[in-house]
This record gives structure tokens, C-alpha cells and sequence, in this order.
């Protein structure tokens, strides 16, 4: 079975922290991605990494960055969090012979 | 740019009741379409998939999806709902060629006992 885990379920920040999110998988997936969650909006694309070290913006990367220093983990990095950036962060994973992409638990961040 | 829409936002339905759930895609080319399961408190999983070939795809726990070319559809289906079916579901797409899924807003379907 495929395995995504995220580092922590529920995170707690202040306005302006530097906030990481830790995403690692286990079956050696080329792809890795981090999508936001939020009612009545579905998953929308922050970025995604399709090798190590490679990286491509998604639909709304304003506020975020990544990073990919090993194949199996992918970071989120808000560099100074903001309110509006309270949501459910999901990482994913996927191989390039089958999009079918693999989730983790999510992250819910509250920033205050 | 592609997009997805689900048409119903919140469904409610009582058991034993047929389901169907819209979803339609903009983009013209050949596409790759997933169902995707969101029940309370777990992570997202998959419930079915197409790729090319018979255009009705059955999934798991009795769900099913038909793709119309023509229609840019690919609504879920299900005969006869349970408790148990109370979930978010989202649908997503990818062009052929594109590593990352494109997801739809979502349903949430609530079954009464």
C-alpha cells in the first residue's frame, strides 16, 4: 500500500511565522504535490515537484514555496503566514505511468 | 486551462435511494478522469478512474461513472446509497500529458437512515 504521511494533523501559528509542512511517501513516486482544501472551493494546486530539486507553480503559489532535497519528502514553506492562509493543506504523491494520485491525512493549519 | 465542475453542492438522500453526482470538464483533448472519496475525518481516496476504453467504469463499493465524450461528463453513479455513503466526493481531471490533477469543488452527500 501506498503511504503519504504528513507530519502533523493539526498545527497552530501566529501571523508572520515561518511555517513548514512535512509531506514524505514511500513508494518512490516521481510526483509530488500539496494542495489546500477549503469549502465550496475543492483542492486547488499550490505547487508541485516532479523530480528531485524541480519544482512547478499550481493555481494559487502566492505565499508559499517547496522544497525537494530527497525524493520521498516534500516541504511546504509559508515564509510569513498569514490569516488567510488558515485551511487543510493535503500532500499527494503519483508515478508518471499512472496519475492516479495518493493523499495523505491532510494538515489543518489555524494561524492567528 | 482545464477546470472542473460539480454541479450539486449538497446532496441529501435517504437510504436505499439512487445517486447520481455531475461533474463536466473544459478541455478539449483526450483526458484522464478520477472519482475521489472524502469520509469524515480520513484522507482522500480513490473510487474510480478512467483512463481510455469502456466508457462506463465501476469502481468500488458499487460505484460506477460514465463518460460522455460528447458531453464533456462524467457523472457517478450509484443504484441504491447507504449510511455508510455519507462523504465528500470531488472529481478530477488531468490532461493527458499533465502530472497534476485538476479537482472539481465537491458534493457532499448526507444519507438518512
Amino acid at each position: 500500500d501506498v503511504k503519504v504521511t504528513q507530519s502533523s494533523r493539526y498545527l497552530v501559528k501566529r501571523t508572520g511565522e515561518k511555517v513548514f509542512l512535512e509531506c514524505v511517501q514511500d513508494m518512490d513516486h516521481e510526483n509530488m504535490f500539496w494542495y489546500r482544501q477549503d469549502p465550496g472551493l475543492g483542492l486547488r494546486l499550490i505547487y508541485f515537484s516532479y523530480d528531485v530539486k524541480m519544482k512547478e507553480k499550481g493555481d494559487i503559489p502566492e505565499g508559499y514555496s517547496v522544497s525537494r532535497e530527497k525524493k520521498e519528502r516534500f516541504s511546504l514553506i509559508l515564509e510569513s503566514a498569514s490569516t488567510n492562509q488558515t485551511s487543510m493543506y493535503l500532500c499527494a504523491s503519483s508515478t508518471d505511468r499512472d496519475t492516479e494520485a495518493f493523499f495523505g491525512q491532510g494538515t489543518r493549519l489555524t494561524v492567528v | 486551462a482545464q477546470s472542473v465542475s460539480q454541479h450539486n453542492h449538497h446532496v441529501i438522500l435517504s437510504e436505499a435511494a439512487s445517486l447520481e453526482l455531475g461533474c463536466n470538464y473544459s478541455y478539449g483533448g483526450t483526458v484522464n478522469l478520477f472519482w475521489y472519496v472524502q469520509y469524515p475525518g480520513q484522507h482522500l481516496q480513490l473510487l474510480l478512474k478512467y483512463f481510455s476504453g469502456d466508457p462506463l467504469v465501476k469502481g468500488i463499493k458499487g460505484f460506477e461513472a460514465e463518460f460522455i465524450k460528447s458531453k464533456f461528463s462524467f457523472n457517478l453513479r450509484k443504484p441504491s446509497v447507504q449510511w455508510s455513503d455519507t462523504a465528500e466526493y470531488f472529481c478530477a481531471v488531468n490532461a493527458a500529458g499533465r502530472r497534476a490533477l485538476t479537482f472539481g469543488s465537491g458534493t457532499r452527500l448526507q444519507v438518512q437512515p
